[in-house]
């Protein structure tokens, strides 16, 4: 089983709204990624998370924040953001930190108004 | 020059030929080698990953890895409508970061 799951699927936010995205895997993975990717481009690291622990933040800006409570569950929580932030967010596990196969989540598609 | 270069397409193939998709990259110390097949408005999907050199095979799919030269590529066989895709293909660098190609958009004619 490699699956990884996402929710919300959509997400339509103002620019002054709170909202979080989550992610959950069941995998017994260590280590899980928060991706952004916009249309035509290939996927963009912004975090990695290590044993619940923030290991890799790429420069991302303050108005997206990670957060790992736990070792199945990754979530990032979005506020005051701005209209080129629209992206499908992707998050992904690996089995450990390091060179290990990542498996995608389904996305969330986020539209930011 | 880019960590990660694939040729954008789209590659055009006609049904039941070989799809033969080409990625290079720049830093000779990467190990971990990945190919991922995203159809469009979906995520990437994991389909091949090689970390020797040689040929790894996986049903129609051949993944072809040479670090001397930098290159790996995936060989599609039987190519089908169904594969019409764009093909990611990703390194990975230190630690434990992906570095993707801007993909390869391959289309498969009936």
């Amino acid at each position: 089983d490699t699956e990884v799951t996402q929710t919300p699927k959509h997400l339509v936010m103002g620019m002054t709204n709170k909202k979080s995205l989550k992610c959950e895997q069941h995998m017994g993975h260590r280590a899980m990624y928060w991706y952004k990717q916009k249309a035509k481009k290939p996927p963009e690291l912004m975090f990695v998370y290590s044993y619940e622990k923030l290991s890799i933040n790429e420069s991302v800006p303050s108005r997206f924040s990670p957060e790992c409570p736990n070792s199945s569950l990754l979530n990032l929580h979005l506020h005051a953001l701005q209209p080129e932030d629209s992206a499908l967010y992707l998050c992904a596990s690996s089995q450990l930190p390091g060179e290990q196969e990542q498996y995608f989540g389904p996305g969330t598609r986020l539209t930011v108004t | 020059q880019k960590e990660v270069e694939q040729n954008s397409g789209p590659l055009s193939v006609p049904e039941g030929a070989i799809a033969s998709l080409n990625c290079t990259y720049s830093d000779r110390v990467s190990q971990s080698f990945f190919w991922y097949r995203q159809y469009s408005g979906k995520s990437p999907e994991l389909i091949m990953s090689i970390y020797s050199n040689g040929d790894k095979e996986d049903g129609r799919f051949t993944a072809q890895l040479n670090k001397a030269s930098q290159y790996v590529s995936l060989l599609i066989r039987d190519s089908q409508p169904s594969d019409s895709a764009t093909y990611l293909c990703a390194v990975n660098r230190a630690g434990n970061m992906l570095t993707f190609g801007g993909g390869t958009r391959l289309m498969v004619k009936p």
